[in-house]
Formats: C-alpha cells, structure tokens, sequence
C-alpha cells in the first residue's frame, strides 16, 4: 500500500468555523490531489498540486484552499466552513502524471467531515 | 465538463452469477481506468485501458474499452461476495492522469 495517511479521520464542526484537513505521504511523488465524494457524485476533484508551491484549481474548487510547503504534505483548507461541505474527503497521489494518461492515482483513507 | 455515466447505479445479485456495468460518455477519452472501493477506504485502482477496442483481463474481471474511446464495460464471471464494493470508472481527457473525471459509480453486493 502507497504511504498515504489523512488527519483527521472524522470531524465535527459548525458552520462558519475554519477546517484544515492534512495529507502526508511518504512515496516522494510529486503530484497531490484533493477530492470530495458526495452519493451519486462519484469523485470531485477540488485542488492539485503539480510540485511544492504549486498547485491548481479543479472542478469544485470554491470555498476551498490549499498548500503545499513540502514534498510530504498538502493542506485543504476550509476558511469558512458550510453544511454543503459536509463530505468524504480523498487525497490522492501519483508519480509523473503522464501525458500517456496511465499514470496511478493512490488514494488516502478519507476523512469524513460533518458540517453542522 | 465531460460527464461519465455509469449503470446500473446499484446491482444484487447471486453469488455465482455473471454481471456487467457499463460506463459512457459523449466525450472522448484519452484513456479509462477502473477503480473498486471498499466502505471506508478509499478506491484501488483495478486496470487502464489506452487504446480503443482494447481488451484487457484480470482473472474473472474482463474490460473493455470502446473502440472510439467513449465508453467502457467491466464484465465480472462467476461473481463471489469478495466482489462486492463500489466500482468507478475515470476517464484522463487531456491526455494526463492529473485531470480525471470519475463516474458516479456502481455498487455491487454479491449475495452469498
């Protein structure tokens, strides 16, 4: 299994507070993804990351931020949590991300997090 | 924004029994994965297919893509419990695995 832990696993919050979800790998690969999973959605993609520092908006990239000061982690932030947040939430890595398109996408565990 | 449809969204059947699930769209893909996700965990890539009319087997999982590069089956034989989970495809549209676009899934219970 890709080295890959989220913190925190499950969170609680109310609307309007600030939420700061961390992905840690230990693979060195240089592209990071952040994505939400809501029924009947599948997976959406709300920021990546392409490098330290750099990073890119994706389909549902509103009311979300991210960085990425290190190889090893990328941080999604929340600045004011709302209830249509309330979501599964996957970081995904992957080594080159290929122009041939076969790159593999290793996925985290998720955080469940809950917007009240 | 390119779509994929998955179906059936939600499939029981009998632990023996032969299924396939179905993923398309009216966009063309660079190429397709399949990924199965089990509940809290997140998915596990399965296979990539590249080229269209590509066929590709593992042990009784077969996939397909479409030979214009828009659609995508997973035909499973013999299905048996340790099959059941969420089945999503994801099709690379500009050439690159850092842009996916998922399908909204399909989930199998395989009943014993």
């Amino acid at each position: 299994d890709a080295g890959i832990t989220q913190s925190p696993r499950h969170k609680v919050t109310e609307t309007g507070t600030p939420v700061t979800l961390r992905c840690h790998q230990t693979e060195n690969h240089r592209y990071m993804y952040w994505y939400r999973q809501d029924p009947g959605h599948g997976l959406r993609l709300i920021h990546y990351s392409y490098g330290v520092k750099d990073t890119d908006k994706g389909e549902v990239s509103d009311g979300y931020s991210v960085s990425r000061s290190k190889t090893e982690d990328f941080l999604l932030t929340l600045e004011s949590a709302t209830s249509s947040q309330t979501s599964v939430y996957f970081c995904a890595i992957s080594q080159t991300g290929t122009s041939a398109g076969t790159d593999t996408q290793y996925f985290g565990p998720g955080t469940r997090l809950t917007v009240l | 924004t390119q779509l994929l449809e998955q179906s059936p969204q939600f499939l029981s059947i009998q632990e023996g029994e032969n299924l396939t699930v179905y993923c398309n769209s009216s966009s063309v893909f660079s190429s397709l994965q399949w990924y199965r996700q089990e509940p809290g965990e997140g998915p596990v890539l399965l296979v990539t297919v590249v080229t269209g009319g590509e066929v590709k087997k593992l042990k009784r999982l077969t996939f397909q893509f479409g030979d214009a590069r828009k659609d995508s089956s997973l035909h499973i034989t013999a299905a048996q419990p340790g099959d059941t989970g969420l089945y999503l495809c994801a099709g690379s549209d500009s050439g690159s695995a850092r842009q996916l676009t998922f399908g909204s899934g399909t989930q199998l219970t395989v009943l014993p």
